[in-house]
């Protein structure tokens, strides 16, 4: 029973491409969001929704956009793909106020 | 700004050799701090909330324990399953979660 799942689990691309990676969960929670994680291991938010509502975009390229047909699912759509936009991106889910995020095993995507 | 620092950058353990891990924050208005394990290729998977200086949590080998500017992950007698990067976030009056770089940790057998 996977409780956060992504796909897919890896992703390679050409530059200038547009890419979209998926996410559901099914957990109940009411919040989910997308985070970014580099080479160096940070994982630094880029957009969470509630009940549909975006909530929370930190300086995010408009490139990158989140789409939530319904609350257990928030997929991430990416325009003109670049080199920097590599990296491990991780979906989450929780519960406001709740005791923590629920990751999903993330997808790594390439720009070549 | 809300930050997180973690130290040290990686940790190499023999295995039985207890050590701790460094947690220090500043957050406006603190509500929670968390600790995760991250094994690779895998998305981070929780472990504790601590909410007040003075809590502690225990989970196995582990125990967590808050402080008001920092927080410490004790692992006693560690194995090498408890081999991993161990993330430190906090989340803020916003309900916003500000993740630590994590430490890797090795434990050698």
């Amino acid at each position: 029973d996977t409780a956060v799942s992504q796909t897919p689990k890896y992703l390679v691309t050409q530059m200038g491409n547009d890419k979209s990676i998926k996410c559901e969960q099914n957990l109940g929670h009411d919040t989910m969001y997308w985070y970014k994680q580099d080479s160096k291991k940070f994982l630094k938010i880029m957009f969470s929704y509630n009940n549909k509502e975006l909530i929370i975009n930190e300086t995010v390229p408009n490139r990158f956009s989140p789409k939530s047909p319904d609350k257990a699912h928030l997929n991430l759509h990416i325009n003109s793909l670049e080199l920097g936009d590599s990296a491990v991106y991780f979906c989450a889910s929780s519960q406001r106020g709740g005791n923590g995020y629920t990751f999903g095993s993330g997808t790594r995507l390439t720009v070549v | 700004e809300d930050q997180v620092t973690q130290s040290p950058e990686a940790l190499r353990l023999q295995e039985g050799e207890s050590s701790s891990l460094n947690c220090s924050y500043t957050v406006s208005g603190l509500r929670g701090l968390f600790w995760y394990r991250q094994d690779p290729g895998k998305g981070p998977e929780f472990l504790f909330t601590l909410y007040s200086a003075g809590e502690e949590k225990e989970k196995e080998r582990l125990k967590a324990t808050l402080t008001k500017k920092e927080s410490f992950l004790h692992i006693t007698a560690p194995k090498p399953e408890d081999s991993a990067t161990y993330l430190c976030a906090v989340r803020n009056y916003g309900q916003n979660f500000v993740f630590g770089p994590g430490t890797r940790l090795s434990v050698l057998p």
